[in-house]
Formats: C-alpha cells, structure tokens, sequence
C-alpha cells in the first residue's frame, strides 16, 4: 500500500532557509510526487512535480525560491529566503490507485 | 491560462445526493490526455482523493466511496461532475477539482454543507 509520510509541524525564521521531507512507503521509493502549498483559509496550490532522480517540473508562476530533491523514498521540498507568505501546510502527493495525500506538514515562519 | 471553477449547491440535506461540477478553461477536457479528478477536505484536516473521469469518460473512484459516487464528463461545456449520494455530516467538506494525476490545476474549492 503506497503511504506518504509527512512531520506534522515545522518552524523556521523569516528570510532563512528550510526543507520540509515526505517519505514514500520502501516498496515505492521510485515514485514522483507532487508537493502542494495551502495557503490559510485558500486552496491547494501545486507547486512541483518531483522524481526519483530529484528532476523536478515546477507549476506556473512558481518562485525559485521553492525547489526539491530527492534521495531514496525521500522527497524534499526546500524554501529558500522565506517569507510570510510561505507560512501554510505542504502536502506530498503521489499517484497510485488515485491519489494519495501525506497528512501534511503545517510550516510556521517566525 | 487553465482554471477550474467548482459550482453547485451549498447545503445538502442528509440522504439525499450531492452535485457538483468543475468547469474547465484555458484547456479542452476532450483535447487533452489528463485525468480531472475530484478532491475534498474536511474542515481543519487533510485531503482525501474522491475519483477521476478521463475525457473518454472512464472512471476510478476511492474505494472506500464506490458505492456512493458518479463523475460524468461533458465535453460540449467543458465541464466534469460529480454526484454523491446518500449523503451524511460526514460528508460535510470543501470539495476541490484538479487536473492530471498530480494536480497540477486546482480549483478554489466549494464548501458543502450536510445538514437539514
């Protein structure tokens, strides 16, 4: 069964730097993803598609500030000079039987 | 520039069935090769993948909703739907449609309320 894994919470300071992580199950570690912002009180907003390799095709529109990587069944989204605005919860995708949604990771810039 | 645009009632009494459509701009659903899923979330949680239709019209639903749900696509409007029905207050939720297996357009999402 394809699972997403995703740390609840993650804080970092405004204009440093931070790497959210989503852990596929072991048996899909060659899965891409896609990492998805929500904003507060806002919609999903797709922000990349990541593979195994760590290639990675952002969304319209989308800062270079927000890259990823990956690294076994590790997917890495990483945010560079963060801003008020990155505060809001990230979510891992992968597609599988439908989608499938890590739980999300709620990211406070202090 | 594609957009998706959630419509449909707001407030669904229980039992009865919820509709919905996602109408689709910037892209024909007919021309192109993506699957249109729909998406919702309950209010302060995380999202649950409800199913998709191809522009063939062939589905795949969660199956934990099966029984209760039809996606129909309707190319002449660009538009894709979907029906739930014997609805609960469990089923009280933001409802979003998205574009392609990973979602790379959303919609702005419509909250629908279960209640009598």
């Amino acid at each position: 069964q394809l699972v997403l894994t995703q740390s609840p919470s993650a804080s970092a300071s405004l204009g440093a730097s931070v790497r959210l992580t989503c852990t596929l199950s072991s048996e899909h570690s060659t899965y891409a993803i896609a990492w998805h912002q929500q904003q507060p009180e806002k919609g999903p907003r797709y922000l990349m598609k990541l593979k195994d390799d760590g290639s990675h095709t952002k969304g319209d529109g989308i800062p270079d500030r927000f890259s990823g990587s990956s690294s076994g069944a590790e997917r890495y989204l990483t945010i560079s000079r963060l801003q008020s605005e990155d505060e809001a919860y990230y979510y891992c995708q992968a597609w599988g039987t439908g989608m499938i949604f890590g739980g999300g990771t709620k990211l406070t810039v202090l | 520039q594609v957009r998706l645009q959630e419509s449909g009632p707001g407030l669904v009494k229980p039992s009865q069935t919820l509709s919905l459509t996602c109408t689709v701009s910037g892209v024909s659903i007919s021309n192109s090769s993506y699957y249109w899923s729909w998406i919702r979330q309950w209010p302060g949680k995380g999202l649950e993948w409800i199913g998709y239709i191809y522009h063939s019209g062939s589905t795949y639903y969660n199956p934990s909703l099966k029984s209760r749900v039809t996606m129909s696509v309707d190319t002449s409007k660009n538009q894709f739907s979907l029906k739930l029905n014997s609805v609960t207050a469990a089923d009280t939720a933001l409802y979003y449609c998205a574009r392609s297996s990973y979602g790379d357009y959303w919609g702005q999402g419509t909250l629908v309320t279960v209640s009598s």
